[in-house]
């Protein structure tokens, strides 16, 4: 089975501009959760999804959206990009959005964003 | 607010060593633990999971404990190879499903 993937593996961007990232999940997780990370820094939380509903939302300002479509993929939208958006989005799939302590969150493999 | 804290930030040994990778939290209600190994520019994968309830959880080389009470959890990679050279990140599910990432702690084990 293939595992999380994500669209595309590097994108370059200017100041201003607008970015569209894509998840796909494990074949039969439901759950959708972003995460950005800087070099250097651990992942910071985004978003989570579940059933095309937001389930959390990290503190990330108002220009980071996302959504979830029926087949359970997921977008990853940032508008009017700053230098400071340049990172590694790592998207991550799991079963549900429970509480569960065995629900494990599985992560794909990056988008590298650079914002020059 | 939970915080993590992973440390040492960078750790070298050579080759055969044992590796001990320490990690902290501030709020002891959580789901679970997760130790994570991230090469560089890649993605997280995933090594260990312990649960709430569980003091440890072993795989292979690495054993990784678990004390909620004191906000701890180790992880040991016995034989340490170069392969091992990596970022290891660990990270505790808490209430609103969200995953709290400690800043890593980035290993080179020298032949």
């Amino acid at each position: 089975d293939a595992g999380v993937t994500q669209s595309p593996t590097h994108l370059i961007k200017t100041r201003g501009q607008h970015v569209t990232l894509r998840c796909s999940p494990i074949s039969g997780h439901k759950s959708v959760s972003w995460y950005q990370q800087v070099l250097g820094q651990g992942p910071q939380f985004i978003f989570q999804y579940y059933e095309k509903e937001e389930r959390g939302r990290g503190n990330f300002p108002d220009r980071f959206s996302a959504r979830q479509f029926p087949n359970y993929s997921s977008e990853l939208n940032v508008n009017a990009l700053l230098l400071g958006d340049s990172a590694l989005y790592l998207c991550a799939s799991s079963l549900e959005a429970s509480s569960s302590s065995t629900d494990t969150q599985y992560f794909g493999p990056g988008t590298r964003l650079t914002v020059l | 607010k939970q915080e993590v804290t992973q440390i040492p930030a960078a750790l070298s040994v050579p080759e055969g060593e044992n590796l001990v990778l320490n990690c902290s939290f501030t709020d002891s209600a959580i789901y679970n633990l997760q130790w994570f190994r991230q090469d560089p520019g890649k993605g997280l994968t995933s090594l260990l999971l312990i649960q709430s309830s569980q003091r440890e959880q072993t795989s292979g080389r690495l054993n990784a404990s678990l004390d909620k009470s004191s906000g701890r959890s180790t992880l040991y990679i016995a034989a340490s190879q170069p392969g091992d050279s990596a970022t290891y990140l660990c990270a505790v599910k808490a209430a609103g499903n969200k995953l709290t990432f400690g800043g890593g702690t980035r290993v080179l084990v020298k032949p």
